[in-house]
């Protein structure tokens, strides 16, 4: 059964602060591993969409990596405005529908 | 570019009623699917629609859960008679095929009382 685990839940950071945060998955096969940011009482934002290992993709401060097993959306020097929950999904080869994980809320403060 | 559009934006209904929701995806968009959004969780798939046919509705509690969609542009969803676990935001996203990245509406939350 395909899962995604993302970690940690919850992420406060002071502005400039830079950090990680983590998606594990278990696919029988990958087609795509999407970031999506998710203000609250909106829908997610498209951000990264990663194919294979050892991909990478920027958007101003922010980078999206991939390994065979995780992934990881690094935050250089965040802003107050970088403060949303960030949602990780996969999309099996054997199907198409995203399974998305329960999101790391990230908290940035002046 | 316009968006996806969904309405009503909020909706309060008491249990065993009935509610529908509608959503119209980005131009040119012939995938549409319907999720559910529990709060402090990830957006479940419910259904998904390739232009007007069905690809996946393995989890759509069909006893009371319907969706179509008309012409294979706008689409609604419907809950006949509403359970207070549906209380949820349903989001509606659209892409331009099944493999592409998907673009989500605004979301309409339901609360059930």
């Amino acid at each position: 059964e395909d899962q995604v685990t993302q970690s940690p839940e919850a992420l406060r950071l002071q502005e400039g602060e830079s950090s990680s945060l983590n998606c594990s998955y278990t696919v029988s096969g990958l087609r795509g591993l999407f970031w999506y940011r998710q203000d609250p009482g909106k829908g997610p934002e498209f951000l990264f969409t990663l194919y294979s290992a050892g991909e990478e993709k920027e958007k101003e401060r922010l980078k999206a990596t991939l390994t065979k097993k995780e992934s990881f959306l690094h935050i250089t020097a965040p802003k107050p405005e970088d403060s949303a929950t960030y949602l990780c999904a996969v999309q099996d080869v054997a199907g198409t529908a995203l399974i998305f994980g329960k999101g790391t809320t990230l908290s940035v403060s002046s | 570019e316009a968006g996806v559009a969904q309405s009503p934006r909020y909706k309060i209904i008491e249990k065993r009623q009935s509610v529908a929701f509608w959503c119209n995806p980005i131009s040119g968009h012939a995938t549409l699917y319907w999720y559910q959004q529990i709060l402090g969780q990830g957006p479940k798939l419910l259904i998904q629609f390739q232009n007007n046919g069905v690809v996946d509705d393995s989890q759509l509690p069909k006893d009371r859960f319907s969706a179509e969609r008309l012409k294979g542009v706008d689409s609604t969803l419907k809950i006949q008679p509403a359970k207070l676990e549906d209380s949820a935001v349903y989001l509606c996203a659209s892409s331009f095929a099944v493999t592409y990245e998907q673009y989500f509406g605004p979301g309409t939350r339901l609360t059930v009382t």
